[in-house]
């Protein structure tokens, strides 16, 4: 298995629904990421985890809520969003780097947010 | 973070070689070179990296200028489904993990 698994492809949500984003992989990785892409815009880094713990939050706000509860997955738990969060959301799984060692991400298809 | 240049857009005709530029030259000797592409309404596809060497796959091929300041992505013969936006990124070397920053890439058109 090669793949990252997004769910759902599309969502829309009305700004006082909880909902959340679920992403997978069964490639071993122990990278994991999320990424928010807006329209023509390149993707935009907002979580890390590696081995299962927050590495890196990129200023996101707390509306956004990621977890880690294993190795193969990720999810993204969403409260409260703003209309201006509609985007594409993107996971990606890498490999640690170790040893000089460096690896490309394997990015799943996004989920497609729209909030209402 | 080291940033990366990259004309806004390219063009080519199927069956032709493309050579995609970018520019890095504030690059440290800790970065490697990747690249990704993203189809539309897909991820970025992960298409090749490097560090000082030129680098070849099934995909594509990375020439990478010998002060590293620089570096091309070459697809041999341009198809239909290689129309994408191509992303040059530096990442840190050797990290526990990488921290991908995408810059505005470059759209690229093939025409039939």
């Amino acid at each position: 298995d090669t793949e990252v698994t997004q769910t759902p492809k599309h969502l829309v949500m009305g700004m006082t629904n909880k909902k959340s984003l679920k992403c997978e992989q069964h490639m071993g990785h122990r990278a994991m990421y999320w990424y928010k892409q807006k329209a023509k815009k390149p993707p935009e880094l907002m979580f890390v985890y590696s081995y299962e713990k927050l590495s890196i939050n990129e200023s996101v706000p707390s509306r956004f809520s990621p977890e880690c509860p294993n190795s193969s997955l990720l999810n993204l738990h969403l409260h409260a969003l703003q209309p201006e969060d509609s985007a594409l959301y993107l996971c990606a799984s890498s490999q640690v780097g170790q040893g000089g060692r460096n690896y490309g991400y394997t990015f799943g298809s996004g989920t497609r947010l729209t909030v209402v | 973070d080291a940033k990366t240049t990259q004309p806004n857009s390219m063009e080519s005709n199927e069956e032709e070689p493309v050579h995609l530029p970018c520019n890095h030259s504030t690059i440290s000797g800790t970065d490697y070179i990747h690249w990704y592409r993203q189809l539309p309404s897909q991820g970025p596809e992960y298409v090749i990296h490097g560090l000082t060497s030129n680098v070849n796959n099934r995909m594509a091929s990375l020439a990478i200028a010998e002060d590293r300041k620089s570096s091309t992505l070459i697809l041999h013969r341009a198809t239909l489904r290689d129309a994408a936006v191509y992303y040059c990124i530096l990442m840190i070397r050797g990290t526990s993990y990488g921290k991908l920053t995408f810059g505005q890439g470059t759209i690229l058109t093939v025409h039939p």
